[in-house]
C-alpha cells in the first residue's frame, strides 16, 4: 500500500501565482511527514517537516505546509511563485519512529512561467 | 560540517565490471540510507544502517548488490556485476533523530554501458 501519495507529477504556475503541491499520507497513527526539493543534478534538500508539534510548519524559501489529520494531508504551499522555485518536490513519512524508514511520494515537477 | 559526502560523483562503468560507490555521513548521526533514483521508480529505499548495523535491506534489488558499513564515518555499496538497468542516481543519507529527517548527499550517477 502505498504510504504516501503526491497528487499531480507536473504543476505549472506564474511567476508570482500561489503555488500548491498536494500530498496525502496512509498511516493509522500521526507519522512524521517532510518535504524535501531537489534542483537539477542536485540532492534533496529539507524544505520543512512535521513532527506533532505545530500543525502548520514554515520551511526555508518562503514554503510552508500544514498537517490536517482529518484528511490525511500535508499539503505543500507558497503564496508567490518565484523562478528559483522550480524544481522537483518530494513529500515523505516516516511511519515509524522505531526504524526511521523515510518513504517518498512519487514527486512533482514545479515549472513557473515567467 | 561538510554534510553527508558521496564519491565518486559520476561513474561510467561497462557492463560486468565491479562498481563502488562511497559515502561518508554526518559525524554523530547515527542511521545510514543507501537510495536510488530513476526516471521509472523514482525515489527506492535499499538498505539502512543504524550503529553501523544493517536493518533493513529488503529493497536491494538482487544478491549482485551488497552494502557494507564497517564503520560509523563509512559505507560501501557494491554492485558486481553491473548491468545497464543499475544506471541510476544513488544517494546516501544519514539522520540523527528520526524527527530531525535526512540529510542527503549530492549523489553518485552510475552510468553501466
Amino acid at each position: 500500500a502505498q504510504s504516501v501519495t503526491q497528487l499531480g507529477s507536473h504543476v505549472s504556475v506564474s511567476e508570482g501565482a500561489l503555488v500548491l503541491l498536494r500530498c496525502n499520507y496512509s498511516s493509522s497513527v500521526p507519522p512524521y511527514l517532510f518535504w524535501y526539493v531537489q534542483y537539477p543534478n542536485q540532492g534533496l534538500q529539507l524544505l520543512l517537516k512535521y513532527t506533532s508539534a505545530a500543525t502548520l510548519v514554515k520551511g526555508i524559501n518562503g514554503f510552508e505546509a500544514e498537517f490536517k489529520k482529518s484528511e490525511t494531508s500535508f499539503h505543500l504551499t507558497k503564496p508567490s511563485a518565484h523562478m528559483s522555485d522550480a524544481a522537483e518536490y518530494f513529500c515523505a513519512v516516516i511511519l515509524s519512529s522505531n526504524t526511521g524508514k523515510l518513504i517518498f511520494g512519487q514527486g512533482t515537477t514545479l515549472q513557473v512561467k515567467p | 560540517d561538510a554534510g553527508v559526502i558521496q564519491s565518486p560523483r559520476h561513474e561510467v562503468t561497462e557492463m560486468g565490471q565491479e562498481v563502488t560507490l562511497r559515502c561518508k555521513p554526518i559525524s554523530g548521526h547515527n542511521s545510514l540510507f543507501w537510495y536510488r533514483q530513476t526516471m521509472m521508480r523514482g525515489l527506492e529505499l535499499l538498505i539502512y544502517f543504524n550503529n553501523n548495523v544493517p536493518i533493513d535491506d529488503s529493497g536491494m534489488p538482487e544478491d549482485r548488490f551488497s552494502a557494507k558499513m564497517p564503520n560509523a564515518s563509512f559505507s560501501t555499496l557494491k554492485i558486481q556485476p553491473s548491468e545497464p538497468r543499475d544506471s541510476a542516481v544513488y544517494f546516501c543519507a544519514s539522520s540523527g533523530q528520526v524527527n530531525y529527517g535526512y540529510t542527503f548527499g549530492s549523489g553518485t550517477r552510475l552510468t553501466v554501458v
